[in-house]
């Protein structure tokens, strides 16, 4: 199983609502990763949880909020989004095994700010 | 500083072979890693080299070059699924599993 599910794959919001987006992973994995991309250009790191801590915050605004539950869960709480945030959200999770490293992608939410 | 360069778009011939590069300069180095993207969906991973020398995974090969900051992505027997967008990403040292990405090359398999 390689697997790496998001939920919602789509979310349209207003500048004031208040949405999750969530992560979820069954491999093991202790290091876990949210990712931003805009159209036409490669992910964008964002956070990166080692063993259920925040180990990189990539100077991500305040109105991003991660949250690692537990091993297997990685949610981003969104608040006050500017229209500018609209992007695919990516989560992953990795690990090292035998030198050799794998980092496995979600589908992504699709996320439209009006 | 941290520098991933591809070539931005390729074109090839289904049947053919396709070498796409990636040449990079970072400050600490941990291993390199290829993805195919499709259009509005996902990067997939292909593969992951640390040490110099060829991976190859059927269809698909990677080679580094460490003291070159050199690697490529072969792929052979192209079919038109492969037309895709892919992404070269070096892992940097002393971060926990943080990925700098290249800018991606379109590949464009024609008939």
């Amino acid at each position: 199983d390689t697997e790496v599910t998001q939920t919602p794959k789509h979310l349209v919001m207003g500048m004031t609502n208040k949405k999750s987006l969530k992560c979820e992973q069954h491999m093991g994995h202790r290091a876990m990763y949210w990712y931003k991309q805009k159209a036409k250009k490669p992910p964008e790191l964002m956070f990166v949880y080692s063993y259920e801590k925040l180990s990189i915050n990539e100077s991500v605004p305040s109105r991003f909020s991660p949250e690692c539950p537990n091993s297997s869960l990685l949610n981003l709480h969104l608040h006050a989004l500017q229209p500018e945030d609209s992007a695919l959200y990516l989560c992953a999770s990795s690990q090292v095994q035998g030198g050799q490293e794998t980092q496995y992608f979600g589908p992504g939410t699709r996320l439209l700010v009006l | 500083g941290q520098n991933i360069d591809q070539p931005t778009e390729m074109t090839a011939t289904e049947g053919a072979i396709v070498q796409i590069n990636c040449t990079y300069q970072t400050s600490g180095f941990n291993g390199l890693f290829w993805y195919q993207q499709h259009a509005g969906e996902a990067p997939t991973f292909l593969s992951y080299n640390v040490l110099d020398g060829l991976e190859e995974k059927g269809r698909f090969s990677s080679f580094l070059s460490r003291s070159k900051g050199y690697s490529y992505l072969l792929l052979k027997e192209l079919q038109m699924k492969d037309s895709a967008s892919y992404l070269c990403a070096v892992r940097k040292s002393g971060n926990t599993g943080k990925l700098i990405f290249g800018q991606g090359t379109t590949l464009q398999v024609k008939p």
